[in-house]
């Protein structure tokens, strides 16, 4: 089946540093969603992106979508404590399937 | 806010026992859906539910699974005989619509099969 793929597995960086997780299908999108889950917790919906190129930010947070809608990528900017977690994409292929495929995600952990 | 909520948060069976997890979607969403989580993997699809009836699923959600709404809040997951390999967290989410709509989710029901 349709599978996107998502690196890296996991993160360590130290507080203040930049993060980026990469999400990438070998087929077209049809639009992708970041969620968020802390630890012991649940996805918590952070952004979708359904446009080719498009770029969204959230605070310290920036989004893209490519250009071929095939990838996509969240990069935080000086990262805090409070941004520990597991970041997910949630993709939709483009077609019949509405399903979210999740990808595996990256677990994020700052370092004081 | 409004919230999905389920129940129990913890749900432990014996392997081959029915197993019937609820939630209650938030109230205004039309779209329902449930997902598994395996102890630190990813989340996995198993089911879409509009209108009152299953509008998706995935290759997990076999003969053994069923989903209904049995009323006009609560939204169950029923597993008629569970296996060691049921255990996971198992979330419940709704959206007000389907393809470009948030997905809320619950805060998940840990099933345990022993």
């Amino acid at each position: 089946g349709q599978q996107v793929m998502q690196i890296p597995q996991y993160q360590h960086v130290q507080e203040g540093e930049d993060f980026t997780t990469y999400c990438n299908s070998s087929t077209t999108l049809s639009n992708i969603q970041w969620y968020k889950q802390r630890p012991g917790g649940h996805p918590v919906f952070l952004i979708q992106l359904v446009k080719s190129g498009e770029v969204k930010k959230q605070k310290r947070l920036t989004f893209q979508f490519g250009e071929a809608k095939k990838n996509s990528s969240l990069h935080i900017t000086a990262t805090q404590t409070t941004d520990v977690g597991t970041y997910f994409c949630a993709v939709r292929f483009s077609g019949s399937a509405r399903q979210l495929t999740f990808g595996s995600g990256t677990q994020l952990t700052v370092l004081p | 806010e409004p919230e999905v909520t389920q129940t129990p948060s913890h749900q432990v069976t014996q392997m081959g026992q029915e197993v019937i997890l609820r939630c209650v979607p938030i109230s205004n969403h039309l779209y329902f859906y449930w997902y598994r989580q395996i102890l630190g993997q990813k989340v996995e699809f198993l089911v879409s539910f509009y209108n009152n009836e299953i509008s998706e699923k995935s290759e997990i959600f076999d003969d053994q699974f069923s989903v209904e709404r049995p009323d006009g809040s609560n939204f169950t997951l029923k597993i008629r005989s569970t296996k060691l390999e049921d255990s996971a967290m198992y979330f419940c989410a709704s959206s007000a619509g389907q393809d470009n709509q948030p997905q809320h989710f619950g805060d998940g029901t840990r099933l345990s099969i022993l």
